[in-house]
């Protein structure tokens, strides 16, 4: 049963126009959440997360919208650069006294096309 | 600090040998984790150690996949018979103490059974 959801399995964008990409979660216990990059060849590299009492994290470009009544979240890329070409993957983690463990989605891959 | 070192980054096996990855988690992280990645499944915890000792195997496929963690500073995952379904990345990561938030993936091990 794949508790993170990403429907989208690739997304190609304009450069310089606005990549949203979107996750969604069935787990209500699901307190935390992170998005991840990846390139090929590498390993995820951590990107962005949202505590579940909050809406809204902006870092930079960057900026991660968490709806909690509707188990939603996504991550908004503005503007975005060639760079940001790569696999996204969503993540999710129940509180568990310093055991922590992610739960992944299966991954969006963005194109940004120049 | 050379971050999650993984071994080898690609195998190439035949059905029913022995295949053992092997990873080197960042010095002072106390918990470490490994994933499989497909395209079927996204990422997928297989087993995390905390303090060297396993917490939770409950994504281990079957009898066939064992893990171990001697010590602070190796880990294993061994396969033994593999098998053509088991071909996929498997990435180890690392976490420091006080919460599994900032994980540190390695650069993953791409393993082919034919």
């Amino acid at each position: 049963d794949q508790q993170v959801k990403q429907n989208s399995p690739s997304l190609s964008v304009q450069e310089g126009r606005i990549s949203i990409l979107n996750c969604d979660y069935t787990n209500s216990m699901f307190d935390y959440f992170l998005w991840y990059k990846k390139y090929p060849a590498e390993g995820p590299t951590f990107l962005i997360s949202i505590s579940s009492i909050k809406d809204k994290n902006e870092d930079g470009r960057f900026t991660v919208f968490l709806n909690k009544s509707a188990k939603h979240l996504s991550l908004h890329i503005v503007p975005s650069q060639p760079g940001d070409s790569a696999v996204y993957f969503c993540a999710a983690s129940v509180p568990n006294f310093g055991n922590e463990k992610l739960t992944f989605g299966t991954g969006t891959r963005l194109t940004i096309i120049p | 600090d050379a971050g999650v070192i993984q071994s080898p980054r690609h195998e190439v096996t035949e059905m029913g040998q022995e295949v053992t990855l092997r990873c080197k988690p960042i010095s002072g992280h106390n918990s470490l984790f490994w994933y499989r990645q497909t395209m079927m499944r996204g990422l997928e915890l297989l087993i995390y150690f905390n303090n060297n000792v396993p917490i939770d195997d409950s994504g281990m496929p079957e009898d066939r996949f064992s893990a171990k963690m001697p010590n602070a500073s190796f880990s294993t995952l061994k396969i033994q018979p593999s098998e053509p379904r088991d071909s996929a990345v498997y990435f180890c990561a690392s976490s420091p103490p006080g919460g599994n938030y900032g994980y540190t993936f390695g650069s993953g091990t791409r393993l082919t059974v034919v």
